[in-house]
């Protein structure tokens, strides 16, 4: 079990927007602005496209952008496109024990 | 430009010990922020967060595997080192490594993983 809970599916048809959220607690996302995510792509690695909750790194589309309400993170895709079908993750700094940084269970985002 | 590189045994048998290596170019790891983890991930599963080291050598280890894990670095051939003893089948997953800059927090640069099998 993740510590981090996404919905497992999400999907939208071209030029929709979606919305994924990540649930966390107050060690966790409630608790710092150190919310990340990721795009993963099938047989390759992740690839940022969030970090501290709402920066794009540079060379990603600015369709893709990140926030952030009491535990909960999100991630909102706009003008969706066949190529961001992909799974995503988020991750977050947790203060909890040795643990320094905890993962999502994963999203996967089908485009219709 | 930054890239990372995992290197290791593609099998290991249960009870052995799997050791990982993670080669970078691009950055050096005694630079101030600069931070290295162990990511895994198996078949068809979630990431799971494993190790990292930092600039200072300072060391974190998940708490369900610390017992078993073991990270170190040599800065002067930019690699990053990950033991994890007492294989089981279970560890069957691609195990990636991962830079974070330290001042943006998020892994802004992965390697391509390296997929390990537990099997006799």
């Amino acid at each position: 079990q993740s510590a981090l809970t996404q919905p497992a599916s999400v999907s939208g048809s071209p030029g929709q927007s979606i919305t994924i959220s990540c649930t966390g607690t107050s060690s966790d996302v409630g608790g710092y602005n150190y919310v990340s995510w990721y795009q993963q792509h099938p047989g390759k690695a992740p690839k940022l496209m969030i970090y501290e909750v709402n920066n794009r790194p540079s060379g990603v589309s600015n369709r893709f952008s990140g926030a952030k309400s009491g535990n909960t993170a999100s991630l909102t895709i706009s003008g969706l496109q066949a190529e961001d079908e992909a799974d995503y993750y988020c991750s977050s700094y947790t203060s909890s024990s040795t643990l320094d940084v905890v993962f999502g269970g994963g999203t996967k985002l089908t485009v219709l | 430009q930054v890239t990372l590189r995992e290197s290791g045994p593609a099998l290991v048998k249960p009870t052995e010990t799997l050791t990982l290596t993670c080669t970078f170019s691009g950055f050096s790891l005694s630079t101030s922020a600069m931070r290295v983890s162990w990511i895994r991930q198996p078949p068809g599963k979630a990431l799971e967060w494993l190790a990292r080291i930092d600039w200072e050598d300072d060391k974190f280890y998940s708490p369900s595997l610390k017992t078993r894990l073991t990270i170190s670095k040599d800065t002067s051939k930019n690699q990053v080192v990950l033991t994890m003893t007492n294989m089981d089948p279970v560890d069957t997953a691609t195990y990636y490594c991962a830079r974070m800059s330290g001042y943006n927090w998020g892994f802004d640069y992965w390697g391509q993983g390296t997929l390990v099998t537990v099997s006799s």
